[in-house]
C-alpha cells in the first residue's frame, strides 16, 4: 500500500515552454502533498506545500507564478513549470501525506527528470 | 526552525565492513518524527526507518540498527557487513507539525556511501 506515482518519469522541452507534472496517490487519499526539487549531488528543498481544493503554500524563494500547482482532488496534485528556462532543469519529486491520523507519514513518488533545452 | 546536519558528505568502505552514517537535529518541538532515507542512482526515495521523539529505544532490524539519543540530539544509523548494493546516499530527516492537520520534513544534505567490492 500507500504507492505515489509521478508522470512523467522523465521530460525534455525546449526554453520557454512549460511542462505539467501529475503526482498521484494510488491507494489512498492524500488532503496534502509536498513538491520538492533536487539538484545534482545536493538534498531535497521542499517548493510548496498543497492542500486539496486550496492554494498551494510556496517556501520562501519559490516563485509562484513560475511553478503552477493544482491540488484538484484528494489523488491527485499537479505542477507545471511555465516558461521553463535551462535552469529549471532539475529531479522534481512529490509526496502524498494520507488524510488518517498518521500525518506525519509522507510517501515519495518515483520523481520526475527536467531537462530544459 | 527545524535543520538536520549530516557531517560526513562522502564514506568509501569496503564490502562486509560495517558503517555508520551521522544525524543531527535541530527542533524546538517536543514532538518530532526522525527518518533515514536511501536514495539510490535511480532518484527513488526508499524509506529504511522511522523514530519519533517520545521513543529512544534503539533497535536492530536485519543489517540497519540506529542509535536515537535526544540527549545530543543525534540519529546515527548503522549498516552491518555492508554490501555492494547498499551503496547509495543516505538522508536523515526531521519532520514536525507545520499546521491544518499536516507535517513537513526537513531533510540533511546527505551522505553518499561507496561501498567497494
Amino acid at each position: 500500500g500507500a504507492v505515489v506515482s509521478q508522470h512523467p518519469s522523465r521530460v525534455i522541452c525546449k526554453s520557454g515552454t512549460s511542462v505539467k507534472i501529475e503526482c498521484r496517490s494510488l491507494d489512498f487519499q492524500a488532503t496534502t502533498m509536498f513538491w520538492y526539487r533536487q539538484f545534482p549531488k545536493q538534498s531535497l528543498m521542499l517548493m510548496a506545500t498543497s492542500n486539496e481544493g486550496s492554494k498551494a503554500t510556496y517556501e520562501q524563494g519559490v516563485e509562484k507564478d513560475k511553478f503552477l500547482i493544482n491540488h484538484a482532488s484528494l489523488t491527485l496534485s499537479t505542477l507545471t513549470v511555465t516558461s521553463a528556462h535551462p535552469e529549471d532543469s532539475s529531479f522534481y519529486i512529490c509526496s502524498a501525506n494520507p488524510s488518517t491520523s498518521r500525518s506525519y507519514e509522507q510517501y515519495f513518488g518515483p520523481g520526475t527528470r527536467l531537462t530544459v533545452t | 526552525a527545524q535543520k538536520v546536519t549530516q557531517a560526513q558528505t562522502e564514506i568509501s568502505v569496503v564490502e562486509k565492513e560495517d558503517v555508520t552514517l551521522d544525524c543531527v537535529y535541530e527542533t524546538r518541538d517536543t514532538t518530532y518524527y526522525l527518518f533515514w532515507y536511501k536514495q539510490p542512482p535511480s532518484g527513488e526515495l526508499v524509506f529504511l526507518i522511522r523514530r519519533n521523539s517520545f521513543d529512544e529505544q534503539n533497535e536492530i532490524s536485519g543489517r540497519y540498527s540506529w542509535n536515537f539519543q535526544k540527549s545530543t540530539s543525534s540519529f546515527n544509523f548503522t549498516i552491518t557487513a555492508s554490501q555492494v548494493v547498499d551503496s547509495a546516499v543516505y538522508f536523515c530527516a526531521l519532520s514536525v507539525y507545520s499546521g491544518a492537520g499536516s507535517y513537513q520534513l526537513t531533510f540533511g544534505k546527505g551522505t553518499k556511501l561507496s561501498v567497494i567490492p
